[in-house]
């Protein structure tokens, strides 16, 4: 069973609009993180966020904010305000306390801002 | 402070040759990963290692794929022979140490083409 899915295969938007980029996960452990990256087409993935399963805090930073819901077992990430430079694929991905370290990817999000 | 740096970027073979990529991790970060990523695809896990020991190597293809890190610092991943289906991004990662939820850092990946 996939543990972490990413719906969206494809997202496009014009410059300023919103976007949110939705992650659902799967785990029977009760001490997970979840995180997002974004992978531009230099094709190196960089670190966005990290939580905790014991944190559902949502959390803001700049244009970007994050949704960690347990109860549905979601962790949405949005930007607003969108700019061409957020053209990127984005990753949720999961690392549960069975697994150590290790990320379980999702799919990705690929997310194309035109001007 | 540098970053994970891999070598070659690009490698493209001919079907049942040879071929390695090498890794250097970021200083001082005992947990090293090499990851696969297939077109269209998130990561996935291919060995992890603790130092110098491969301590999750259960994705690794044994018969094909061989991974070693000597000393604890620099790894090399070897395919032999490789396959049209071995076509993919190699992705290597560290982090400071191995328990859940460490940020790991990716380098920017070598682009394998079997032919």
């Amino acid at each position: 069973a996939q543990k972490v899915t990413q719906a969206q295969t494809e997202i496009s938007v014009v410059e300023k609009e919103d976007v949110t980029l939705d992650c659902v996960y799967e785990t029977r452990d009760t001490t997970y993180y979840l995180f997002w990256y974004k992978q531009p087409p230099s094709g190196e993935l960089v670190f966005l966020i990290r939580r905790n399963s014991f944190d559902e805090q949502n959390e803001i930073s700049g244009r970007y904010s994050w949704n960690f819901q347990k109860s549905t077992s979601s962790f949405n990430f949005t930007i607003t305000a969108s700019q061409v430079v957020d053209s990127a694929v984005y990753f949720c991905a999961l690392s549960e306390n069975s697994g150590y370290s290790t990320l379980t990817f999702g799919k990705g999000t690929m997310l194309l801002v035109s001007p | 402070e540098a970053g994970v740096v891999q070598s070659p970027r690009y490698k493209i073979i001919e079907k049942k040759q040879p071929v390695a990529f090498w890794c250097n991790p970021i200083s001082g970060h005992n947990t090293l990963y090499w990851y696969r990523q297939n077109l269209g695809q998130g990561p996935e896990l291919l060995i992890r290692y603790e130092n110098e020991e491969a301590v999750d190597d259960s994705q690794l293809p044994k018969d094909r794929f061989s991974a070693e890190r000597l000393k604890g610092v620099d790894s090399t991943l070897k395919i032999q022979p490789a396959e049209l289906g071995d076509s993919a991004v190699y992705l290597c990662a560290s982090s400071l140490n191995g328990e859940v939820g460490t940020e790991a850092f990716f380098g920017q990946g070598t682009r394998l083409t079997v032919v």
